[in-house]
């Protein structure tokens, strides 16, 4: 069954420091997407990505975010300057179509000290 | 402001024994309602996706209800299994995309045998 591959799987990082989290979304899905999850709170949505180029961000996703889609295969979520309150869960999502079902991948776990 | 109360935020129940885990929202514009089972440390991963049209929707053992009108969902869950111990998440979605998904917090069940 296809499914979203996220690496790593756990990323430790100093506070300044960049990290680029990694994603492969299932291969004929066209929307893309960046979910954090704080621990013990809910799932936020950070970014949407369609057809190269950001179709939407929320507030979260300031200047320290980036993504980008460097091949035909891989999605990723850079963060320049990691701080403390970067630190959560990370999931990839994708999507056949615009509303339609979100498939995730199993996240990332970033802890930044 | 959109959001998404569910209730019981825990749950603890004997395998084999029916549960039923509820959502009331607030989100207006409503497109869409979708209920996710989590486990610990991974992505979310659909159960079921109502339209506002859609009074009942069933996979497997779980069966989702809407109530568009009252603005409250329930997801029931037949003879429970050791493997239905995870949180549950009721996600509300607005017009346009999967970028305007209201997440809420969850109901963590525990099936103990």
């Amino acid at each position: 069954e296809p499914e979203v591959t996220q690496t790593p799987s756990h990323q430790v990082t100093q506070m300044g420091q960049e990290v680029i989290l990694r994603c492969v979304p299932i291969s004929n899905h066209l929307y893309f997407y960046w979910y954090r999850q704080i621990l013990g709170q809910k799932v936020e949505f950070l970014v949407s990505f369609y057809n190269n180029e950001i179709s939407e961000k929320s507030e979260i996703f300031d200047d320290q975010f980036s993504v980008e889609r460097p091949d035909g295969s891989n999605f990723t979520l850079k963060i320049r300057s990691t701080k403390l309150e970067d630190s959560a869960m990370y999931f990839c999502a994708s999507s056949e179509r615009q509303g339609r079902e979100l498939f995730f991948g199993s996240g990332t776990q970033l802890s930044v000290l | 402001k959109n959001q998404v109360e569910q209730s019981p935020q825990s749950l603890i129940i004997l395998e084999g024994k029916n549960c039923t885990l509820q959502c009331n929202y607030t989100v207006s514009p409503f497109s869409n309602l979708r209920w996710y089972k989590q486990d610990t440390g991974r992505g979310p991963v659909s159960l079921t996706i109502m339209t506002f049209s859609e009074n009942t929707k069933s996979n497997g053992r779980y069966t989702a209800t809407l109530d568009a009108d009252t603005k409250q969902s329930s997801l029931h869950i037949t003879a429970s299994q050791l493997s239905d111990s995870a949180s549950y998440i009721c996600v509300v979605s607005g017009p346009g995309g999967n970028e305007k998904l209201t997440f809420g917090t969850g109901t963590r069940l525990t099936i103990i045998p």
